[in-house]
C-alpha cells in the first residue's frame, strides 16, 4: 500500500511569485485535504477536494487554490506570496465515509523571502 | 467556531514514567476526536480515535477517554518509552456541513529521557 507522498520537500520563493505544491493520495482514498502548519503551531484547515471539486474551506484567501485529478492525486496553488506563507504544507488523504482519519504525507516546507 | 485547546509543553519526562497530555475543546454538535503523533522528520499519524460521547480510544499503550461533561480528551499512558518522543496533536472532526475538516490544537512536544 503506497502511502500519501508530497512533492518537492523544499522550496524557497520570493514575495509576490506563485507556487505549486503537489499531492499523490493513499491508494483507494478519495478525498484530499491541505492544512498549512506554520512553526510550533497546529496544522489549520485550508480546503479539501471531493471527485475534484472544492468541498468545504477554511479561513484562507483565495489566492489559496487546488486541483484534484481524476487519479486523486492533488495540487495546492498559492498567488501573490506573502511573508507569513512560509509554513509546512501538510496533504491528508482519507475515505469520504472517515473523513476523520486521514493519512498524512511528510509535507513541502516552503520559505518565502 | 471549533476549537481545541492543548497543555502547554513541552513535557520532559524518564523512561516508565506516567504521562498525560490534557485537552480541551470547543464544538458545537457531536464531533469525533482525535489524537494524532508527529515523529521527528515523520507526517502525521494517527494514534487514536474515539467517535461519541464515553468512548475510549487506544492504541500502543495510549489511551483517551471522550468526555462531553467536561469537552475532554485528555492523553495518557502509564509507562512512556525514549521511542515516544513526539509531537502530540489533539482534534476534533466537527460533524454537519464540516465533516473531515479536522481542528488541531496547538501540539504539545514530549521528551522521554533514559
Amino acid at each position: 500500500e503506497t502511502g500519501v507522498t508530497q512533492s518537492p520537500t523544499h522550496l524557497i520563493k520570493t514575495r509576490g511569485q506563485q507556487v505549486t505544491l503537489r499531492c499523490s493520495s493513499q491508494s483507494g482514498h478519495n478525498t484530499v485535504s491541505w492544512y498549512q502548519q506554520a512553526l510550533g503551531q497546529g496544522p489549520q484547515f485550508i480546503f479539501q477536494y471531493y471527485r475534484e471539486e472544492e468541498n468545504g474551506r477554511g479561513n484562507f484567501p483565495p489566492r489559496f487554490s487546488g486541483l484534484q485529478f481524476p487519479n486523486y492525486s492533488s495540487e495546492l496553488n498559492v498567488n501573490a506570496l506573502e511573508l507569513d506563507d512560509s509554513a509546512l504544507y501538510l496533504c491528508a488523504s482519507s475515505l469520504v465515509a472517515q473523513p476523520g482519519t486521514q493519512y498524512f504525507g511528510p509535507g513541502t516546507r516552503l520559505l518565502v523571502l | 467556531g471549533n476549537s481545541v485547546t492543548q497543555m502547554e509543553g513541552p513535557v520532559t519526562l524518564s523512561e516508565e514514567a506516567f504521562l498525560t497530555i490534557n485537552c480541551t475543546y470547543t464544538a458545537t454538535g457531536y464531533p469525533s476526536l482525535f489524537w494524532y503523533v508527529q515523529y521527528p522528520g515523520e507526517g502525521l499519524q494517527l494514534l487514536l480515535k474515539a467517535t461519541k460521547a464515553d468512548d475510549k480510544g487506544s492504541n500502543k499503550g495510549f489511551e483517551a477517554t471522550y468526555r462531553k461533561e467536561t469537552t475532554s480528551f485528555h492523553l495518557e499512558k502509564g509507562s512512556v518509552q525514549v521511542s515516544d518522543s513526539a509531537v502530540y496533536f489533539c482534534a476534533l472532526n466537527p460533524g454537519g456541513t464540516s465533516y473531515g475538516k479536522l481542528t488541531f490544537g496547538q501540539g504539545t512536544i514530549l521528551t522521554v529521557h533514559p
